[in-house]
């Protein structure tokens, strides 16, 4: 799997937008970009995943650069509620391949 | 409720001892996938089930074992207990051939003593 790097943490007020920035500069072309959210020892949450184009769901939106080199995990309007640890992962999207978990991004949504 | 069931939530054992963890995957899906946390280290994969047979493994250590009922239910067995195997252990299911990633259960909390 092509290994990510994203900042170990970030503060976001409530109600903002909130930009979590993710690089994957070795990514494959077969290989998606994941995102994951673990609330505080809660098992890891499924987020959103793309391949090329942008995506959007309930959640979160995810804008994924053109040469694919990096992405942008963006929640529209942070509550309280979304502090967690946010992970970045890229995999080859069959379902018998693990997920490898990094060190992710801790959010803290202040009030 | 994600739909994956993780059995019992918390565990309290002394070292040197076996337990048994169970998981019961989301109704459908064929695959089960464990990892543990430490407080040290991250999401650690370290086996992976599908339809009762083993599709991969990852860093599980030799006092460990897992298997896969044709219920599709799963066990992970932790023997000669260590205090370092403390630690939160996950498990997640999902369909073969989809793309949406896994559900995880709420996990179990061992604490070896």
């Amino acid at each position: 799997d092509a290994k990510t790097t994203q900042p170990p943490s970030m503060d976001c007020a409530e109600g903002r937008a909130a930009n979590l920035p993710c690089n994957h500069s070795t990514i494959s072309g077969n290989e998606y970009v994941y995102w994951y959210r673990q609330i505080h020892s809660q098992g890891p949450q499924y987020i959103i995943h793309g391949l090329k184009n942008n995506e959007t769901n309930e959640m979160a939106s995810l804008i994924i650069t053109e040469d694919r080199k990096s992405s942008t995990l963006i929640l529209p309007h942070a509550t309280l509620r979304d502090t967690a640890v946010y992970y970045c992962i890229v995999r080859v999207a069959i379902n018998d391949y693990k997920l490898s978990f990094g060190a992710g991004t801790t959010v803290t949504v202040r009030a | 409720d994600s739909g994956v069931t993780q059995t019992p939530k918390h565990l309290i054992t002394a070292t040197g001892q076996r337990v048994t963890l169970r998981c019961s995957p989301r109704s459908g899906d064929l695959s089960v996938y464990w990892y543990q946390q430490s407080l040290d280290q991250g999401l650690q994969f370290l086996i992976q089930y599908y339809n009762g047979e083993e599709r991969a493994k990852g860093n599980i250590l030799e006092r460990f074992s897992a298997q896969q009922f044709p219920d599709l239910h799963s066990e992970l067995n932790l023997s000669s207990l260590e205090l370092g195997d403390s630690a939160l252990y996950f498990c997640a299911s999902s369909v073969d051939g989809a793309e949406n990633g896994y559900t995880f259960g709420s996990g179990t909390r061992l604490t070896v003593v």
